[in-house]
């Protein structure tokens, strides 16, 4: 059972705009969640990360926005660079799982230039 | 030192080989774990190791055997595998599970293909 939904596999942008990647969960327990970024042949590289007292949290050009009553989360990159062009998993747990991050699939994305 | 290294990079192993994945991390972190992660979708979790105890064994087969010698280093132990189990076998590390939140750093992976 999918607990973190990313339904949209791929998103193709242009340099210089916004990416918008977008994250549903169906798990009320969860209270913590993440965004790896990972490239071909390589292991997921840690972004940004927000926990369920906040509904906002910036790092650079990355932005994650957390709308708890939605269960929705998306991360926001602005201005988009071709660099940026990877997969991007978005992740969640809570306490009560202990180590256990739940990934969702994963949205492809690519920055045109 | 922000890494977790893995190795080898890739590996090729016959059905009756036996095999060893090491991962290494030098941030002081005392969890560590293991992920297997099959093309196009997310990493799923094998084992966690904190402060050197398994901890979670999400009910891998036994041709799969883990093993954490110290704080740094974390092995993964091949016997018998089958060529489904032909994957990327990520190592992850974080601090600490005291309850607070951690994130997750992981290696770069190795690309095992059993034939």
């Amino acid at each position: 059972d999918q607990q973190v939904k990313q339904n949209s596999p791929s998103l193709s942008v242009q340099e210089g705009r916004i990416s918008i990647l977008n994250c549903d969960y169906t798990n009320s327990m969860f209270d913590y969640f993440l965004w790896y970024k990972k490239y071909p042949a390589e292991g997921p590289t840690f972004l940004i990360s927000i926990s369920s007292i906040k509904d906002k949290n910036e790092d650079g050009r990355f932005t994650v926005f957390l709308n708890k009553s939605a269960k929705h989360l998306s991360l926001h990159i602005v201005p988009s660079q071709p660099g940026d062009s990877a997969v991007y998993f978005c992740a969640a747990y809570w306490r009560g799982s202990g180590y256990a991050l739940n990934f969702g699939k994963g949205t492809s994305l690519l920055v045109t230039p | 030192d922000t890494e977790v290294t893995q190795t080898p990079k890739h590996l090729v192993m016959g059905m009756t080989n036996k095999k060893s994945l090491k991962c290494e991390q030098h941030m002081g972190h005392r969890a560590m774990y293991w992920y297997k992660q099959k093309a196009k979708k997310p990493p799923e979790l094998m084992f966690v190791y904190s402060y050197e105890k398994l901890s979670i064994n999400e009910s891998v087969p036994s041709r799969f055997s883990p093993e954490c010698p110290n704080s740094s280093l974390l092995n993964l132990h091949l016997h018998a595998l089958q060529p489904e189990d032909s994957a990327l076998y990520l190592c992850a590390s974080s601090p600490d599970y005291t309850g607070s939140y951690n994130e997750q750093f992981f290696g770069p992976g190795t690309r095992l293909t059993v034939l």
